[in-house]
């Protein structure tokens, strides 16, 4: 069966780095898009960026205007996993990040990785 | 990217049709026929409910179904369930050159 398994929670503090990854299993990794959304408590979901899991020559990303200057998303095909990295983290950034497959719509996600940016 | 408008809750009683909208402009959901909804209960992941504006995803029940006409898209629940109270969030196409995505800002469904 389709799963996004991610890694586990994490606490930063201002100004600080996170990297989250993303497992895929039961299905051709190469044959989805992955995209990342977030959602701060209490508060809607959030679209980020998506990332090709095959990687073209120069690019096969896209991110979200807001988030373009300190957001990278990277994949290892041979271990179907895919890495999203924030940086220079800030309170409003506490939130649970979510993996997603899919191109049109999302429709397996991550079980949710919960970052909280504290001093 | 602005995101689309929902109105923020919704509530009906069990049995009854509720329609949740989603209002964007001709560069999202205007633009394509790519506008999926999501299903959130409260400490639960999304769940994918419709996608390509009016399409079921295998095991989603035929009480929610999907439209759309011009800027606007809209999920329907017909005969409401308690089970169906949740978050609900549309999501289109932004811009067919870059694969960009944007987000409802989420309605609250309450079944009285």
């Amino acid at each position: 069966q389709v799963q996004l398994v991610q890694s586990g929670a994490e606490v930063k503090k201002p100004g600080a780095s996170v990297k989250v990854s993303c497992k895929a299993s039961g299905y051709t990794f190469t044959s989805y898009y992955v995209h990342w959304v977030r959602q701060a408590p209490g508060e809607g979901l959030e679209w980020m960026g998506i990332i090709n899991p095959i990687n073209p020559i120069g690019g096969g990303t896209t991110y979200a205007q807001k988030f373009q200057d300190r957001f990278t998303m990277t994949r290892d095909p041979s271990t179907s996993t895919v890495y999203m990295e924030l940086r220079s983290l800030r309170s409003e950034d506490t939130a649970v990040y979510y993996c997603a497959r899919g191109a049109r719509y999302l429709d397996f996600w991550g079980q949710g990785t919960l970052v909280t940016v504290s001093s | 990217q602005s995101a689309l408008t929902q109105p923020a809750s919704v509530s009906g009683s069990p049995g009854q049709s509720i329609t949740i909208s989603c209002t964007g402009t001709s560069s999202d959901v205007g633009g394509y026929n790519y506008v999926s909804w999501y299903q959130q209960h409260p400490g639960k992941v999304p769940k994918l409910i419709i996608y390509d504006v009016d399409n079921r995803p295998s095991g989603v029940s035929n009480r929610f179904s999907g439209s759309k006409s011009g800027n606007t898209a809209s999920l329907t629940i017909s005969g409401l369930q308690a089970e169906d109270e949740a978050d609900y969030y549309c999501c289109s196409y932004a811009s067919s050159t870059t694969s960009t995505r944007v987000f409802g800002g989420g309605t609250k469904l309450t079944v009285l």
